[in-house]
């Protein structure tokens, strides 16, 4: 149990133009959302954390206005890269728990590549 | 504040060779304490994780780890590693308060390079 998707996997578009990235709790309701920007041999860098039905709590350094972030239901929360660019370009994961401090489970990640 | 080392960036072991990851964390209280291995352009799988209770954990493909409260850490470990093990490995704290809700923080991550 405890299953997360992402879609899309991968994802090439024009710079400038808008992404949005899905994540999904398959088989169980994630009371808070992760998004996390891992670039290559680094560490994953948490942008920001989403409960259901309310606004986003981002971290500092991460615009909130170019990362959209929705988190409508227990079970679907969206990244939205507005206007991107090439240094957007990068490996966007997303993680759900159950709360509590529980345990994270993460989706399969998002390539955005920006040209 | 709140941190979670990974002193090896990288560990080179030969098939067959035990391994030993090491992860300190910097926290007033014990924390959640988890281990992720991620293999390249891949999400991220956990390993296992340490709670409360029995200080030496056991999780998934062979590995354990053990809490040591004294020296805030939590290696991880594996007694005969395998080609497929080589990966990245991060050591991982989560934890709750009332005021910021859930927080998880990410070691820098050690890559394993298995050699045959």
């Amino acid at each position: 149990g405890a299953v997360v998707s992402q879609h899309p996997s991968w994802v090439i578009c024009k710079s400038g133009t808008s992404v949005k990235i899905e994540c999904r709790s398959l088989d169980f309701q994630a009371t808070t959302m992760f998004w996390y920007r891992q670039f290559p041999k680094q560490s994953l860098m948490l942008m920001a954390t989403s409960n259901e039905g309310s606004k986003a709590t981002y971290e500092q350094g991460v615009e909130k206005d170019k990362f959209l972030i929705n988190h409508a239901s227990l079970t679907l929360s969206t990244l939205t890269v507005t206007s991107a660019h090439p240094e957007d370009s990068s490996f966007y994961i997303c993680s759900g728990d159950r709360g509590q401090g529980e345990t994270q489970y993460f989706g399969p990640g998002t390539r955005l590549l920006v040209l | 504040a709140q941190s979670v080392t990974q002193p090896d960036i990288h560990i080179t072991v030969s098939e067959g060779a035990s391994l030993e990851l090491r992860c300190n964390y910097s926290y007033g209280a014990t924390p959640y304490l988890f281990w992720y291995v991620q293999s390249p352009g891949q999400g991220l799988q956990l390993l296992l994780k340490y709670f409360s209770g029995d200080t030496l954990v056991q999780g998934i493909k062979g590995f354990e780890a053990e809490f040591k409260r004294s020296q805030s850490s939590f290696n991880l470990r594996k007694p005969s590693v395998h080609w497929s093990d080589a990966a990245e490995y991060f050591c991982a704290v989560g934890f709750r308060t009332r005021v910021t809700g859930n927080q998880f923080y990410f070691g820098t991550g050690t890559s394993l390079t298995v050699i045959p």
